[in-house]
């Protein structure tokens, strides 16, 4: 089935560190992606949309300068977190839909997700 | 904006007990996804409902659309020690595959 792949896993850095979250759709294109933060024992917030080949659109509260959306290409989509603070520390979880299922209403599917902890 | 409101938020069953958990909105909702989330994990599709009324099953897992469209309901039968993690019901903004809300959550633990 389709898999969303997420790199790193897990990332300690300094703070003022810029730090690149990678998510990577495995065995199909994705024209959009959405990112999602979720802090401890909270659920996850949707923080914006990636669109391929165009500006990402984020949600109310959440910093476009601050978390940087890149999309270049039908399989990757990449979030950097730029001067990160100990406040930034969260999982981010990214999540991509397959054409088909798009198609058939079928859900998204998610990575398995990136524990950042600043320092 | 739109909410997903989970009930409870926390639960402590034996091994073999059975579950049933809630999800309820402030406003309709034309799909109704049941996500499971393990610790430092992504969240896992669990149930998909498209249709008012509609109750669906996945193994041991059940799960009905609310004839409102302001809810819906899991049920687990028999729970077993890897049915922990956190529950998740989920819905998108709008018709169609695109932003979801998530709910607050059901945290499931067994006690051995």
């Amino acid at each position: 089935g389709a898999v969303v792949s997420q790199h790193p896993s897990w990332v300690i850095c300094k703070s003022g560190t810029s730090v690149k979250i990678e998510c990577r759709s495995l065995d199909f294109q994705a024209t959009t992606m959405f990112w999602y933060r979720q802090f401890p024992k909270q659920s996850l917030m949707l923080m914006a949309t990636s669109n391929e080949g165009s500006k990402a659109t984020y949600e109310q509260g959440v910093e476009k300068d601050k978390f940087l959306i890149n999309h270049a290409s039908l399989t990757l989509s990449t979030l950097t977190v730029t001067s990160a603070h100990p406040e930034d520390s969260s999982f981010y979880i990214c999540s991509a839909t397959p054409p088909y299922a798009i198609e058939w209403n079928q859900p998204q599917h998610f990575g398995d997700g990136t524990r950042l902890s600043i320092l | 904006g739109q909410q997903l409101n989970q009930s409870p938020q926390s639960m402590f069953i034996q091994e073999g007990e059975d579950v049933s958990m809630n999800c309820t909105s402030s406003s309709i909702f034309n799909t109704w996804l049941w996500y499971k989330q393990d610790p430092g994990e992504g969240p896992v599709l669990l149930i998909a409902l498209y249709k008012a009324g509609e109750l669906t099953s996945n193994g041991r897992l059940t799960a009905q659309f609310g004839i409102t469209r302001k809810d819906s309901f899991l049920n687990i039968s028999a729970s077993i020690p890897s049915d922990v993690g956190i529950y998740f019901c989920a819905g998108p903004r709008n018709f169609g595959n695109e932003k979801l809300t998530f709910g607050t959550g059901t945290r499931l633990t067994i006690i051995p």
